[in-house]
Protein backbone atom coordinates (compact mmCIF):
# COMPACT_ATOMS: atom_id res chain seq x y z
CA UNK A 1 0.00 0.00 0.00
CA UNK A 2 1.34 3.37 -1.18
CA UNK A 3 2.50 6.12 1.83
CA UNK A 4 1.67 9.60 1.65
CA UNK A 5 2.71 11.12 -1.21
CA UNK A 6 3.98 14.63 -0.99
CA UNK A 7 5.06 17.20 -3.93
CA UNK A 8 7.43 18.75 -4.84
CA UNK A 9 9.98 17.53 -2.48
CA UNK A 10 12.16 20.71 -2.54
CA UNK A 11 11.31 24.05 -3.61
CA UNK A 12 12.97 27.39 -3.26
CA UNK A 13 11.67 30.88 -4.04
CA UNK A 14 12.56 34.11 -3.44
CA UNK A 15 10.76 36.08 -0.49
CA UNK A 16 7.08 37.42 -1.33
CA UNK A 17 6.52 34.85 -4.30
CA UNK A 18 3.70 32.15 -3.86
CA UNK A 19 4.28 28.70 -3.09
CA UNK A 20 2.28 25.56 -3.09
CA UNK A 21 2.40 21.99 -1.60
CA UNK A 22 0.52 19.30 -2.02
CA UNK A 23 -0.34 16.27 -0.10
CA UNK A 24 -2.01 12.71 -1.22
CA UNK A 25 -2.85 10.85 1.69
CA UNK A 26 -3.18 7.26 2.63
CA UNK A 27 -5.87 5.20 1.20
CA UNK A 28 -9.31 5.46 2.97
CA UNK A 29 -7.46 7.71 5.84
CA UNK A 30 -10.49 10.54 6.35
CA UNK A 31 -7.93 12.65 8.73
CA UNK A 32 -5.17 14.70 7.33
CA UNK A 33 -2.79 17.12 9.03
CA UNK A 34 0.03 19.19 7.78
CA UNK A 35 2.79 20.33 10.12
CA UNK A 36 5.75 22.34 9.94
CA UNK A 37 9.09 21.39 11.06
CA UNK A 38 11.96 23.83 11.56
CA UNK A 39 15.46 22.61 11.83
CA UNK A 40 16.17 20.58 14.95
CA UNK A 41 12.72 20.64 15.83
CA UNK A 42 9.64 18.42 16.19
CA UNK A 43 6.84 19.05 14.21
CA UNK A 44 3.77 21.42 14.96
CA UNK A 45 0.68 21.24 13.92
CA UNK A 46 -0.58 24.15 10.97
CA UNK A 47 -3.71 22.16 10.68
CA UNK A 48 -6.43 19.08 11.06
CA UNK A 49 -8.77 17.91 8.61
CA UNK A 50 -11.68 15.34 8.79
CA UNK A 51 -12.88 14.51 5.39
CA UNK A 52 -13.35 18.05 3.89
CA UNK A 53 -13.81 20.01 6.94
CA UNK A 54 -11.03 21.97 8.73
CA UNK A 55 -11.48 21.17 12.24
CA UNK A 56 -8.41 22.50 14.35
CA UNK A 57 -6.73 25.66 12.26
CA UNK A 58 -5.64 27.33 15.41
CA UNK A 59 -1.83 27.56 14.77
CA UNK A 60 -2.11 28.33 10.89
CA UNK A 61 -1.19 31.95 10.01
CA UNK A 62 -4.35 32.98 8.25
CA UNK A 63 -2.76 36.25 6.73
CA UNK A 64 -0.29 34.46 4.53
CA UNK A 65 -1.11 30.53 4.53
CA UNK A 66 -4.56 28.44 3.44
CA UNK A 67 -5.25 25.24 2.97
CA UNK A 68 -8.12 23.23 1.67
CA UNK A 69 -8.89 19.86 1.19
CA UNK A 70 -11.53 19.57 -1.80
CA UNK A 71 -13.22 15.56 -1.82
CA UNK A 72 -12.03 14.73 1.45
CA UNK A 73 -8.77 13.51 -0.06
CA UNK A 74 -6.23 15.50 -1.48
CA UNK A 75 -5.17 18.57 0.01
CA UNK A 76 -3.24 21.83 -0.88
CA UNK A 77 -1.08 23.90 1.45
CA UNK A 78 -0.27 27.91 0.30
CA UNK A 79 1.54 30.45 1.61
CA UNK A 80 1.54 33.89 -0.38
CA UNK A 81 3.26 36.01 0.28
CA UNK A 82 6.68 33.76 1.53
CA UNK A 83 8.73 35.14 3.81
CA UNK A 84 12.30 34.79 4.93
CA UNK A 85 10.77 32.37 7.99
CA UNK A 86 9.18 30.26 6.11
CA UNK A 87 11.65 27.80 5.34
CA UNK A 88 11.25 25.12 6.93
CA UNK A 89 10.12 21.24 5.79
CA UNK A 90 5.87 20.84 5.57
CA UNK A 91 5.12 17.49 6.44
CA UNK A 92 1.77 16.02 5.77
CA UNK A 93 0.48 13.17 7.58
CA UNK A 94 -2.72 10.97 7.45
CA UNK A 95 -4.45 8.97 9.77
CA UNK A 96 -8.06 6.73 10.00
CA UNK A 97 -9.45 8.44 12.17
CA UNK A 98 -8.93 11.35 14.83
CA UNK A 99 -7.63 8.45 17.45
CA UNK A 100 -5.68 6.53 14.42
CA UNK A 101 -2.13 6.70 14.57
CA UNK A 102 -0.66 9.02 12.76
CA UNK A 103 1.43 8.29 9.02
CA UNK A 104 3.82 10.79 7.94
CA UNK A 105 4.53 11.67 4.15
CA UNK A 106 8.51 13.05 3.26
CA UNK A 107 7.58 16.18 3.36
CA UNK A 108 8.26 19.66 1.27
CA UNK A 109 11.80 21.12 2.32
CA UNK A 110 10.69 24.78 1.64
CA UNK A 111 13.48 27.46 1.25
CA UNK A 112 12.72 30.92 0.81
CA UNK A 113 15.65 33.54 -0.48
CA UNK B 1 8.51 25.71 29.26
CA UNK B 2 7.54 23.04 26.53
CA UNK B 3 5.00 20.54 27.21
CA UNK B 4 7.21 17.70 25.98
CA UNK B 5 11.14 17.97 26.73
CA UNK B 6 13.55 16.22 24.97
CA UNK B 7 17.25 15.96 25.09
CA UNK B 8 18.52 16.87 21.11
CA UNK B 9 22.29 15.13 21.64
CA UNK B 10 23.89 14.02 19.85
CA UNK B 11 24.18 10.63 20.79
CA UNK B 12 26.88 8.67 20.09
CA UNK B 13 26.91 4.87 21.03
CA UNK B 14 29.42 2.28 19.23
CA UNK B 15 27.38 -0.79 17.58
CA UNK B 16 25.44 -3.40 19.68
CA UNK B 17 24.96 -1.18 22.73
CA UNK B 18 21.83 -0.90 24.59
CA UNK B 19 20.44 2.87 23.74
CA UNK B 20 18.18 4.35 26.21
CA UNK B 21 16.05 7.52 25.08
CA UNK B 22 13.85 9.95 26.97
CA UNK B 23 11.67 12.56 27.70
CA UNK B 24 9.56 14.35 29.60
CA UNK B 25 6.42 15.82 29.54
CA UNK B 26 4.26 18.40 31.70
CA UNK B 27 0.84 17.77 30.32
CA UNK B 28 -1.13 15.26 33.16
CA UNK B 29 -3.90 14.74 30.38
CA UNK B 30 -1.86 12.71 28.19
CA UNK B 31 -2.33 9.48 27.60
CA UNK B 32 -1.11 8.87 24.63
CA UNK B 33 2.52 8.15 23.77
CA UNK B 34 4.19 7.71 20.52
CA UNK B 35 8.00 7.49 19.15
CA UNK B 36 8.80 8.29 15.63
CA UNK B 37 12.54 7.81 14.35
CA UNK B 38 13.28 10.15 11.41
CA UNK B 39 16.28 9.65 8.89
CA UNK B 40 17.73 12.54 7.50
CA UNK B 41 15.70 14.10 4.80
CA UNK B 42 12.49 11.72 5.45
CA UNK B 43 9.48 11.61 6.83
CA UNK B 44 8.86 10.90 10.52
CA UNK B 45 8.26 6.93 11.02
CA UNK B 46 6.20 5.40 13.48
CA UNK B 47 8.14 2.92 15.65
CA UNK B 48 5.55 2.47 18.89
CA UNK B 49 2.61 3.53 20.40
CA UNK B 50 1.35 3.36 23.94
CA UNK B 51 -1.56 4.11 25.92
CA UNK B 52 -1.38 5.15 29.70
CA UNK B 53 1.19 4.15 32.03
CA UNK B 54 3.32 0.21 31.00
CA UNK B 55 5.64 -1.31 29.21
CA UNK B 56 4.94 -2.56 25.41
CA UNK B 57 8.35 -4.39 23.49
CA UNK B 58 8.65 -4.55 19.53
CA UNK B 59 11.83 -6.65 18.37
CA UNK B 60 14.70 -4.55 19.43
CA UNK B 61 12.76 -1.54 20.69
CA UNK B 62 11.03 -1.55 24.34
CA UNK B 63 9.01 1.87 25.29
CA UNK B 64 8.24 2.54 28.43
CA UNK B 65 5.80 5.03 30.02
CA UNK B 66 5.80 6.38 33.50
CA UNK B 67 2.95 8.35 34.10
CA UNK B 68 3.81 9.42 38.09
CA UNK B 69 6.53 10.72 36.89
CA UNK B 70 5.58 12.21 33.66
CA UNK B 71 8.27 10.37 32.01
CA UNK B 72 8.73 8.04 28.14
CA UNK B 73 11.59 6.33 27.77
CA UNK B 74 12.80 3.98 24.21
CA UNK B 75 15.16 1.62 24.51
CA UNK B 76 17.49 -0.15 21.74
CA UNK B 77 18.83 -3.09 21.94
CA UNK B 78 21.41 -4.21 19.88
CA UNK B 79 22.05 -1.02 18.20
CA UNK B 80 23.01 -0.95 14.95
CA UNK B 81 24.23 1.30 12.26
CA UNK B 82 20.83 1.68 10.70
CA UNK B 83 19.38 2.77 13.82
CA UNK B 84 21.24 6.28 13.37
CA UNK B 85 18.57 8.73 13.09
CA UNK B 86 16.76 11.08 14.77
CA UNK B 87 14.23 9.85 17.35
CA UNK B 88 10.90 11.64 18.11
CA UNK B 89 8.80 11.65 20.97
CA UNK B 90 5.10 12.31 20.70
CA UNK B 91 1.83 12.80 23.02
CA UNK B 92 -1.72 13.34 22.98
CA UNK B 93 -4.50 13.32 24.82
CA UNK B 94 -8.15 11.07 23.65
CA UNK B 95 -10.35 14.11 22.55
CA UNK B 96 -7.70 16.50 21.14
CA UNK B 97 -5.57 14.37 19.30
CA UNK B 98 -3.37 16.82 18.72
CA UNK B 99 0.21 15.56 18.97
CA UNK B 100 2.60 17.40 20.91
CA UNK B 101 6.57 16.04 19.43
CA UNK B 102 9.49 16.90 21.64
CA UNK B 103 12.60 18.47 19.58
CA UNK B 104 14.25 15.14 18.68
CA UNK B 105 17.05 13.37 19.95
CA UNK B 106 19.83 12.72 17.11
CA UNK B 107 21.34 8.94 17.81
CA UNK B 108 24.34 7.86 16.33
CA UNK B 109 25.62 4.37 16.22
CA UNK B 110 29.18 3.67 15.36
CA UNK B 111 30.20 0.50 13.36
Amino acid sequence: EAGVVQSPRYKIIEKKQPVAFWCNPISGHNTLYWYLQNLGQGPELLIRYENEEAVDDSQLPKDRFSAERLKGVDSTLKIQPAELGDSAVYLCASSLSPEGTQYFGPGTRLTVL
Amino acid sequence: QKEVEQDPGPLSVPEGAIVSLNCTYSNSAFQYFMWYRQYSRKGPELLMYTYSSGNKEDGRFTAQVDKSSKYISLFIRDSQPSDSATYLCASTTSGTYKYIFGTGTRLKVLA
